[in-house]
């Protein structure tokens, strides 16, 4: 089955630094969305991304849709203590249904 | 507007008896969706209803696990003779049909299954 490949699996960042992670699959994706979650709590959505090559910002998040539909990464610049929790990438699959298909998360620490 | 509601937010059984999880979408959402995660894990696709149809349930386990989006109420997701593998989060998303397009997939805060 499809899957992607989230890295990196953890990262610990100062305060003040930028961070980046990033997806793949060696299958292609129709759409990309990143999700942050919080312990105990559900996936908020951060950023949605519909078009190959699509580059979108949410305040200080930028997130791309790779060319080839394979890959995509998160960008978060100067980080904040309140950016600390799990990021994971999700994917709806080329000729799949509407479901989504996870990474394993990235688990952010700032350090303050 | 009220987001998508999981109830009830911590469920613990012992083996053999019945899990009911229930969701109610975001209002206006046709929708709705499972997946199950396991601890330090990405969230696993489990199955995908409309309302009193089931669309894809591709990722459900074959046997104790069911699905149900009646006409009327919240979506039910049942687990039959539970065992400890079953214990994770069971998070609802559900989203909206706008042009024949499906637009984002809006999560629940899940449910914690405990099963001892």
């Amino acid at each position: 089955g499809q899957q992607l490949n989230q890295s990196p699996q953890s990262m610990f960042i100062q305060e003040g630094e930028d961070v980046s992670m990033n997806c793949t699959s060696s299958s292609i994706f129709n759409t990309w969305l990143w999700y942050k979650q919080d312990p105990g709590e559900g996936p908020v959505l951060l950023i949605a991304l519909y078009k190959a090559g699509e580059l979108t910002s949410n305040g200080r998040l930028t997130a791309q849709f790779g060319i080839t539909r394979k890959d995509s990464f998160l960008n978060i610049s100067a980080s904040i203590p309140s950016d600390v929790g799990i990021y994971f990438c999700a994917g709806q699959p080329q000729g799949g249904s509407e479901k989504l298909v996870f990474g394993k998360g990235t688990k952010l620490t700032v350090n303050p | 507007n009220a987001g998508v509601m999981q109830n009830p937010r911590h469920l613990v059984r012992r083996r053999g008896q019945e899990a009911r999880l229930r969701c109610s979408p975001m209002k206006g959402h046709s929708h709705v969706y499972w997946y199950r995660q396991l601890p330090e894990e990405g969230l696993k696709f489990m199955v995908y209803l409309q309302k009193e149809n089931i669309i894809d349930e591709s990722g459900m386990p074959k046997e104790r696990f069911s699905a149900e989006f009646p006409k009327e109420g919240p979506s039910i997701l049942r687990i039959q003779q539970v065992v400890r593998g079953d214990s994770a989060a069971y998070f609802c998303a559900s989203s909206l049909y706008r042009d024949s397009l499906q637009e984002t997939q809006y999560f629940g805060p899940g449910t914690r299954l405990l099963v001892l």
